[in-house]
């Protein structure tokens, strides 16, 4: 059982395309947080959000608490978004995972 | 910025060898964090450290002991390096509070093969 669903598991795009990652979990939170991952490694935080919506440049996160489901969207996208991208909640002292979603986005 | 550091990239070990993995951050998080990730499994937590000298264990502790002798640096041991501990090790850190709601800040990673 993983408390973090996440899909698709792989997706490949066409630049310019717009692209919905998915994230369920099972697990209550009070926020919820997506993560980028490039090869080689490097983690970096996106975004951490309790309600709503956040935008930043092209990457826009949608939470729905009641549903627990989260949503990450890329506008235009391009090249340099390929990555893997994360989704991960936190509760307790624990943060639980998702397995990732890899992104290849193709000129 | 905050900077997470870890002491290697990469790192060749043999079986029954003991292995230190070195994470330093330098933001003065209270919170410091151990996970190692491996393909369709995502990052687990192995240890973590809320203050100096604190530990608790995660998900995956057995095999791994930790040490936070210092506020800025939290170690990984593994005390009898196996074969199944290949993995990519990763380090974070994150404010204050205990517990896991502040953004992670983490390192580049240390890929680490046990032949």
């Amino acid at each position: 059982k993983n408390e973090v669903e996440q899909s698709p598991q792989n997706l490949t795009a066409q630049e310019g395309e717009f692209i919905t990652i998915n994230c369920s979990y099972s697990v209550g939170i009070s926020a919820l947080h997506w993560l980028q991952q490039h090869p080689g490694g490097g983690i970096v935080s996106l975004f951490m959000l309790s309600s709503g919506k956040k935008k930043h440049g092209r990457l826009i996160a949608t939470i729905n608490i009641q549903e627990k489901h989260s949503s990450l969207h890329i506008t235009a996208s391009h090249p340099r978004d390929s990555a893997v991208y994360i989704c991960a909640a936190p509760t307790g002292n624990q943060f639980y995972f998702g397995t990732g979603t890899s992104l290849t986005v193709i000129p | 910025d905050v900077k997470v550091t870890q002491s290697s990239r990469y790192l060749v070990k043999r079986t029954g060898e003991k292995v230190f993995l070195e994470c330093v951050q330098d933001m003065d998080h209270e919170n410091m964090f151990w996970y190692r990730q491996d393909p369709g499994l995502g990052l687990r937590l192995i240890y973590f450290s809320y203050d100096v000298k604190m530990k608790e264990k995660g998900d995956i502790p057995e095999g791994y002991s930790v040490s936070r002798e210092k506020k800025e640096r939290f170690s990984l041991i593994l005390e009898s390096a196996s074969t199944n501990q290949t993995s990519m090790y990763l380090c974070a850190s994150s404010d204050s509070g205990r517990g896991s709601y502040n953004e992670q800040f983490f390192g580049p990673g240390t890929r680490l093969t046990v032949l």
